[in-house]
């Protein structure tokens, strides 16, 4: 039972270039959504997050963009840089029955690797 | 910065014996949670406290489990006879609002079950 998808387990891209990665959700009633970067032996850190009344939110070099009637959300990174070689989760706070109370639900994860 | 903070950061326990697995959330926070990651699998949610009691728990959360706030700023996690399939990362989280919030993790407790 995937709430929200990550379909791609892993990315590679070169120091410079945009890193682009890709959640998908099932219920429409979804109406806030987060990324978190994940290092080995660390927690989740929180990026950036969007609500669904935007399309897009930006934060430096991170974007998040929604698509709602897609059911998707992406963050891009632009430029990327090694150290954002990390796995990245997209998660929102709602539970299969759209209503919430709080806990995450997360994504698999996409590893990112930033070559330099 | 404030953040979350867990200890110990490595437990190794053998199967049955009861573990304790301590967090102190951000200090003006009010919402608080356990997550788990299996390794190689994605972190899942536990359990959510709110206002001294269970706001929500997981499916996992059975009745091995059990969390407690004994003061103004821990948060404990206690497994009262462990598995090897307790063996886990497992994650303290915060926040200061229960919607439209993000919460924050601490570094995680790796815990080991002989």
């Amino acid at each position: 039972d995937q709430q929200v998808k990550q379909n791609s387990p892993s990315l590679s891209v070169q120091e410079g270039r945009i890193s682009i990665l890709n959640c998908d959700y099932t219920n429409s009633m979804f109406d806030y959504f987060l990324w978190y970067k994940k290092y080995p032996a660390e927690g989740p850190t929180f990026l950036i997050s969007i609500s669904s009344i935007k399309d897009k939110n930006e934060d430096g070099r991170f974007t998040v963009f929604l698509n709602k009637s897609a059911k998707h959300l992406s963050l891009h990174i632009v430029p990327s840089q090694p150290g954002d070689s990390a796995v990245y989760f997209c998660a929102s706070p709602h539970n299969a029955g759209g209503t919430s109370y709080g806990k995450l639900t997360f994504g698999q994860g996409t590893i990112l690797t930033v070559h330099p | 910065e404030p953040e979350v903070t867990q200890t110990p950061s490595h437990q190794v326990t053998q199967m049955g014996q009861e573990v304790i697995l301590r967090c102190v959330p951000i200090s003006n926070h009010l919402y608080f949670y356990w997550y788990r990651q299996i390794l190689g699998q994605k972190v899942e949610f536990l359990v959510s406290f709110y206002n001294n009691e269970i706001s929500e728990k997981s499916e996992i959360f059975d009745d091995q489990f059990s969390v407690e706030r004994p003061d103004g700023s821990n948060f404990t996690l206690k497994i009262r006879s462990t598995k090897l399939e307790d063996s886990a990362m497992y994650f303290c989280a915060s926040s200061g609002q229960i919607l439209y919030n993000e919460q924050f993790f601490g570094p995680g407790t790796r815990l080991t079950v002989l």
